[in-house]
This record gives C-alpha cells, structure tokens and sequence, in this order.
C-alpha cells in the first residue's frame, strides 16, 4: 500500500518568514496530493491541493510542488503570521479503479510562528 | 451550506462495550469516510462508504465496522471496545468518491 513520511515533525520560523514542509510517497500511481491544517482540538481543514498533472498550485501565501519523478511534494507557506501555528498533515491518494480514493496521510508537522 | 456533524462529540466507554458513532455529510455529498486519529499512529484510514456500499477498507480489525444510509448519513461501530481504541474518530465527506474530502469536528472516544 502507500506509504507517506512527512518531514520535518517541528518546526519553528520567525513571524514573517517563510515555512517549508516536505512529503514523500511510495506508490507511483498515486494522483491527489491535498494537504491539511490542524488546529489545537478542531477538525483537519484542506487548505490546498495538487493533482499529479500540476507541477505547481498557490493560493495567496501558500504554494504546493509536485515532482512525481522523485515521488514528492512541498507545501510552501510565505510570510508566516502567528495563525498559521498549527499542526499540518501531507496526504496522498490512489487513483480509483473502481472503488473509493483513500487518503494516506503523513505523520503531521507542528508548525509554530513566533512573534 | 452546513459542514460535516458527527454525535456525540464526546463519549466514554468502559472495555468490552460497543459504540455506535454517527456523521451527516454536507449536503448533497455522497461519499464519507473514517478516520481513526491517535498522537502515536497519526490518521489512519478506516473505511469510506458511496451509495450504501463500502468501498474501500483500512487495516483495522473486524470489530470496526459501518454503514451508511440512503440520506448519506453513516454510522460507524466498534464492538469489544479495548483501551487502544481510544481515539479521535473522524469522518469525512466528499460529492463523489475521489472528491476533496471536507472533515467534521470528530468524536472523541475515551475507553476505561
């Protein structure tokens, strides 16, 4: 099955600066790359995502890359602001053949943004 | 629109019981499916569900099972609740299966 690792698991920046969250996947048939916000005691919202015939995708301060020849993709976040502290997951998803898409999911990376 | 709902938020459950968790998609979804978040196994998928069929089905025990209903909404059961079952339970719903998937603000299950 697929298999998602997430790096790094923390990670701190300076208000302003910019954060970098890295994912790599094992099955190449994979094509949905969306990624995920968490906040403290609240439900996971998609915040953005990529289909595998997309290089790249950005929704004002937050960018995705793909590269589907080394099997991984980036969430880029620019200008960080405090409320961007949160814990953020990578997912990736088979194509359906037939049944359901299923999200595999990275082990999350707490971001802190520091005033 | 309304999101995602799931009951009970909260629920506490001795060893042995079972347990029946409940979701309402958004709307006009007709995909859901579970998920299990715990701090050391992160999210993991359970099952998701499209037109009352399971469609697809996570590494989890028999004891953990679901239905969904012909309005969409699903349930999902835990039989023989053991102390590891404790978790987040979490449900997603999406307008068709392979759709982005828009998450509620899950249950949390404590088992004593």
């Amino acid at each position: 099955g697929e298999n998602v690792e997430q790096h790094p698991s923390t990670l701190s920046v300076q208000e302003g600066d910019s954060a970098v969250i890295k994912c790599t996947y094992s099955d190449s048939a994979s094509n949905y790359f969306p990624w995920y916000k968490q906040e403290l005691g609240k439900r996971p919202q998609l915040i953005i995502d990529i289909r595998s015939n997309v290089g790249e995708k950005k929704d004002q301060r937050i960018a995705v890359t793909l590269n589907k020849t080394a099997k991984h993709f980036s969430l880029h976040i620019t200008e960080t602001q405090p409320e961007d502290s949160a814990v953020y997951f990578c997912a990736a998803s088979n194509p359906p053949s037939g049944s359901a898409r299923q999200l595999t999911f990275g082990s999350g990376t707490q971001l802190t943004v520091l005033p | 629109k309304a999101g995602v709902t799931q009951t009970p938020r909260y629920l506490i459950k001795t060893r042995g019981q079972q347990v029946t968790l409940s979701c309402s998609p958004i709307s006009g979804h007709r995909s859901v499916s579970w998920y299990q978040q715990t701090p050391g196994q992160g999210l993991q998928f359970l099952f998701e569900y499209f037109s009352e069929t399971q469609r697809n089905k996570g590494n989890f025990p028999g004891r953990f099972s679901g239905r969904q209903f012909s309005n969409s909404r699903s349930e999902m059961n835990v039989s023989t609740l053991e102390l590891g079952d404790s978790a987040l339970y979490l449900c997603a719903s999406s307008l068709a299966m392979g759709d982005e998937q828009f998450f509620g603000p899950g249950t949390r299950l404590t088992v004593l």
